[in-house]
């Protein structure tokens, strides 16, 4: 079992839809969460950074942690069409290497 | 605020050469930068960790002596892909911790926008 599982996609969806991305994890040592944006052939942008349980809003976008359920999201609002990149969830335990998920594929066509 | 480059951005080089890949943090100090290798549609898989002034710390699998790496500096850390192959093709990206002392988020990674590397 990986430590990170995120479903691949590819997602498409229309634009304006809320988009719901989501990542599992089997260590309870984590407590850094990130969510990571990359477009094709460039590096990961980091879009959002969580430390503890709850919800964080930063625009369209919206990172949840739960971590009784060792589960977290990140909502799109409004999706756009140069929202179209793939999502990386992310996270660590601490001052470590970060332990990604798969990435998921987002199209957003108009 | 936070951002790491990387030179060049792409290069092509003939097999059994070796290529230099620089990733440098602009605006902060970083003890510590990781290097990634990336294939086409898959996620990003950890080479190495490099702290400033001592040796890098390979992941398992990662072959030290083909792929060096040196931080010399809190700004900059090279690999260098020894003897260079087909396989060795690959889009390979560097990231960058901050200090915590600079005030911005711990814990977390700046990315470089990748180097894309062809093997011929």
């Amino acid at each position: 079992q990986k430590e990170v599982e995120q479903d691949p996609g590819p997602l498409s969806v229309p634009e304006g839809a809320i988009v719901s991305l989501n990542c599992t994890y089997s260590n309870s040592a984590f407590q850094y969460f990130m969510w990571y944006r990359q477009y094709s052939r460039k590096g990961p942008e980091l879009l959002m950074y969580t430390y503890s349980s709850g919800n964080k809003e930063d625009g369209r976008f919206t990172a949840q942690v739960d971590k009784s359920s060792k589960y977290i999201s990140l909502f799109i609002r409004d999706s756009q069409p140069s929202d179209s990149a793939t999502y990386l969830c992310a996270m660590t335990g601490g001052y470590n290497k970060l332990i990604f998920g798969a990435g998921t594929r987002l199209a957003v066509h108009p | 605020g936070a951002v790491v480059s990387q030179h060049p951005s792409w290069v092509i080089c003939k097999s059994g050469t070796s290529v230099k890949i620089e990733c440098r943090s602009l605006d902060f100090q970083a003890t510590t930068m990781f290097w990634y290798r990336q294939f086409p549609k898959q996620s990003l898989m950890l080479m190495a960790t490099s702290n400033e002034g001592s040796k890098a710390t390979y992941e398992q699998g990662v072959e030290k002596d083909k792929f060096l790496i040196n931080h010399a500096s809190l700004t900059l850390s090279t690999l260098t892909v020894t003897s260079a192959h087909p396989e060795d093709s690959s889009f390979y990206i560097c990231s960058a911790r901050d200090l915590p002392e600079s005030g911005t988020i711990q814990d977390t990674q700046y990315f470089g926008p990748g180097t894309r590397l062809t093997v011929l």
